[in-house]
């Protein structure tokens, strides 16, 4: 593992079903966000954790839950997916503030059906 | 409310020279960063900007102004894998990342 990685890469999901985005990070940084990016909206932050054993609410948080047991995993959980979910979904990390820039996984496209 | 504006879209020549803006309008200001993004893939890292004035990297270079609320990044020598969107952020006075929608830049030959 080098940087952070997403898994699945993509995925069909049925509505109504539950779902968790894994996200996995080997640079031990201190903080995770996970943000859905829909064309023409931008990167949307849904969930963040300044550290393990905290997390906060973002800008899109309805319907997405995630938890920080550790340092290394930041998953997110949909509870009962629906088709406005359907998205991209960035895993990311940071340390230092996030002033030395946000280090990103390579995405979860997502589609709800 | 927070806000930064880019444009949706713009087009240049190979070998030519872009300048991207981006204002904002945030509750404080602790730095601004510039991303590139291809398509269908991980934002990455260009360049960060805390203080007035211009960063160059490379053929890359990216311009603050704080008192207006304005950056721009430059872009020299235009190659075709330039070709990308663009998305800056600026981290608010809570230390959290708000994100412009980004502009797509389309090089032609």
């Amino acid at each position: 593992i080098a940087g952070i990685t997403q898994a699945p890469t993509s995925q069909i999901l049925a509505a109504g079903r539950r779902m968790t985005l894994r996200c996995t990070q080997d640079m031990r940084h201190n903080a995770m966000y996970w943000y859905r990016q829909d064309l023409g909206l931008g990167l949307r932050l849904i969930h963040y954790s300044n550290t393990a054993g905290t997390t906060g609410k973002g800008e899109v948080p309805d319907g997405y839950s995630v938890s920080r047991a550790n340092t290394d995993d930041f998953p997110l959980t949909l509870a009962s997916a629906v088709p406005s979910q359907t998205s991209v979904y960035f895993c990311a990390s940071s340390d230092k503030g996030g002033s030395y820039g946000y280090t990103f996984g390579s995405g979860t496209r997502l589609t709800v059906v | 409310g927070q806000n930064i504006d880019q444009p949706t879209e713009m087009t240049a020549t190979e070998g030519a020279i872009v300048q991207i803006n981006c204002t904002y309008q945030t509750s404080g200001f602790n730095g601004l960063f510039w991303y590139q993004q291809h398509a269908g893939e991980a934002p990455t890292f260009l360049s960060y900007n805390v203080l007035d004035g211009l960063e160059e990297k490379g053929r890359f270079s990216s311009f603050l102004s704080r008192s207006k609320g304005y950056s721009y990044l430059l872009l020299k020598e235009l190659q075709m894998k330039d070709s990308a969107s663009y998305l800056c952020a600026v981290i608010d006075s809570n230390y959290q990342l708000i994100w412009g929608a980004g502009t797509k830049l389309i090089i032609k030959p």
